[in-house]
């Protein structure tokens, strides 16, 4: 069974700062991997995904994660903290094989300081 | 292009009764989800419309959960009798091809408080 933890409920950063939020898998078979960010009031939206290929992927605004097997992680990373880059960010995994089903973390909310 | 819909956006009813969803997916797209967010947990799949066939409905966590896509365009979720811990956030989703690495497109939520 694939499961998705995301370390830390909660982040703080400053603006300009680098963002970084983690998230660990596991699954059995080569995984398809997928960050989305849910803005105040609104749906979730598909910040980027890997699936195969290039295993650094960058993604809207500024985004980007990396697929690093070894390491069973899919963290994500901008260089630079916005203040609009305040939302709740939910990493999530499904197998290549299984269909369409996706198994979400927990979720990081990601809080940013002027 | 007009997303997916969902609607109510809030609903506070009380336990015992019942609550409808209506999700409303983008217009084309055959494949329809169902997902929701317990309060403090993750959000978890519920099912997968295939036009109106349940493709998956693995999720669904009891028989007090109905959901029906019927003529395969809009989808409703019926909760029969609500219970407390039903309260969470519902959402829907649709695609127009199915499979993960096409991607699919979210709505906005409906927020089911059960008091």
């Amino acid at each position: 069974a694939q499961s998705v933890t995301q370390l830390g409920s909660h982040v703080s950063v400053s603006e300009g700062a680098l963002v970084l939020l983690r998230c660990n898998y596991s699954s059995s078979v080569p995984p398809y991997l997928f960050w989305y960010v849910q803005y105040p009031n609104q749906g979730l939206q598909l910040l980027l995904k890997y699936t195969t290929g290039a295993t650094l992927v960058k993604g809207i605004n500024g985004f980007e994660a990396e697929f690093k097997k070894s390491e069973t992680s899919f963290h994500l990373t901008k260089p630079s903290a916005h203040m609009s880059d305040a939302a709740e960010y939910f990493c999530a995994v499904s197998e290549s094989n299984a269909g369409n089903m996706l198994t979400f973390g927990g979720g990081t909310r990601l809080m940013v300081k002027p | 292009e007009a997303g997916v819909t969902q609607f109510p956006s809030h609903s506070v009813i009380e336990k015992g009764q019942t609550v409808t969803l209506r999700c409303d997916p983008i217009s084309g797209h055959d494949n329809l989800y169902w997902y929701r967010r317990v309060m403090g947990k993750e959000i978890k799949f519920l099912l997968h419309f295939v036009k109106e066939s349940k493709q998956d409905e693995s999720g669904m966590p009891n028989n007090r959960f109905l959901a029906e896509r019927t003529g395969g365009t809009y989808s409703t979720l019926k909760v029969q009798p609500a219970e407390l811990e039903d309260s969470g956030v519902y959402f829907c989703a649709s695609s127009q091809v199915a499979g993960l690495n096409y991607g699919y497109t979210f709505g906005s939520g409906t927020r089911l408080t059960v008091v």
